[in-house]
C-alpha cells in the first residue's frame, strides 16, 4: 500500500460534461502530480502541484486544470469531455527524505467518456 | 524531445526462467531513471530507481542497470514466476523539468507460464 488514495475508482461520461476526480495523499506529501494513462500506453504527465501552486504542466489543453489543497489532497478537472479522454487517470505524491524524492502513486481513477 | 521505448512489447516466458527487459531514451539528461510494474487496471509500484550517477540497482531477485552515454536500460529478473507477470514500465526524469515528470515508455507485457 502506498498511502495514496484516489476517488472514484470508475466514472462514465459523456461527451461534453465535466468531471473532478480526488486524491488524497499522506501527510507531509508537498507534492503532487497527475498523469493519463490511454489504454496500452504509458502514463503521460498532465501536471504537478507544489504547496498548491501548479509547477510543471505537459502537453495537455487548458481545459484540464487542477488544486492541491493544505491537507494533502488534490482534484483533476476536466472540462468539455471528449472521447479521447477515456483513459486511467493516476495520481502520484511525493515525499523528500535524505535528499532523495521518492513518488508514491495511487490506484488510479478510470474514466469512460461515451 | 525525450523519448522512451521499450523492447519487446509482450513477452511469454516457462517459470524459473531469467529474462532481460529493455528501455532506451534518446536524451541522456536525465535525474534518474525508475522501472515500475502494473497490474491490470491498477497503479504503479516502484520496483528500482537508479540515480543518474548510478550503474545499477538490486532488489531480490530484480537487477536494473543503466548506461546513461548510450540511453539504455535494462531490467533483469531471476528465476522468474507466475506472480511476475505484470506490465513493466520505464520512466525517466528530464532535466529541466518539474522535479516529478516522468517520461514512460510503453511497457512489456509479461506473462510467466506456470
Amino acid at each position: 500500500e502506498t498511502g495514496v488514495t484516489q476517488s472514484p475508482t470508475h466514472l462514465i461520461k459523456t461527451r461534453g460534461q465535466q468531471v473532478t476526480l480526488r486524491c488524497s495523499s499522506q501527510s507531509g506529501h508537498n507534492t503532487v502530480s497527475w498523469y493519463q494513462q490511454a489504454l496500452g500506453q504509458g502514463p503521460q504527465f498532465i501536471f504537478q502541484y507544489y504547496r498548491e501552486e501548479e509547477n510543471g504542466r505537459g502537453n495537455f489543453p487548458p481545459r484540464f486544470s487542477g488544486l492541491q489543497f493544505p491537507n494533502y489532497s488534490s482534484e483533476l478537472n476536466v472540462n468539455a469531455l471528449e472521447l479521447d479522454d477515456s483513459a486511467l487517470y493516476l495520481c502520484a505524491s511525493s515525499l523528500v527524505t535524505g535528499g532523495m524524492e521518492t513518488q508514491y502513486f495511487g490506484p488510479g481513477t478510470r474514466l469512460l467518456v461515451l | 524531445k525525450q523519448e522512451v521505448t521499450q523492447i519487446p512489447a509482450a513477452l511469454s516466458v516457462p517459470e524459473g526462467e531469467n529474462l532481460v527487459l529493455n528501455c532506451s531514451f534518446t536524451d541522456s539528461a536525465i535525474y534518474n531513471l525508475q522501472w515500475f510494474r502494473q497490474d491490470p487496471g491498477k497503479g504503479l509500484t516502484s520496483l528500482l530507481l537508479i540515480q543518474s550517477s548510478q550503474r545499477e540497482q538490486t532488489s531480490g531477485r530484480l537487477n536494473a542497470s543503466l548506461d546513461k552515454s548510450s540511453g539504455r536500460s535494462t531490467l533483469y529478473i531471476a528465476a522468474s514466476q507466475p506472480g511476475d507477470s505484470a506490465t513493466y514500465l520505464c520512466a525517466v526524469a528530464p532535466y529541466g523539468g518539474a522535479t516529478n515528470k516522468l517520461i514512460f515508455g510503453t511497457g512489456t507485457l509479461l506473462a510467466v507460464q506456470p
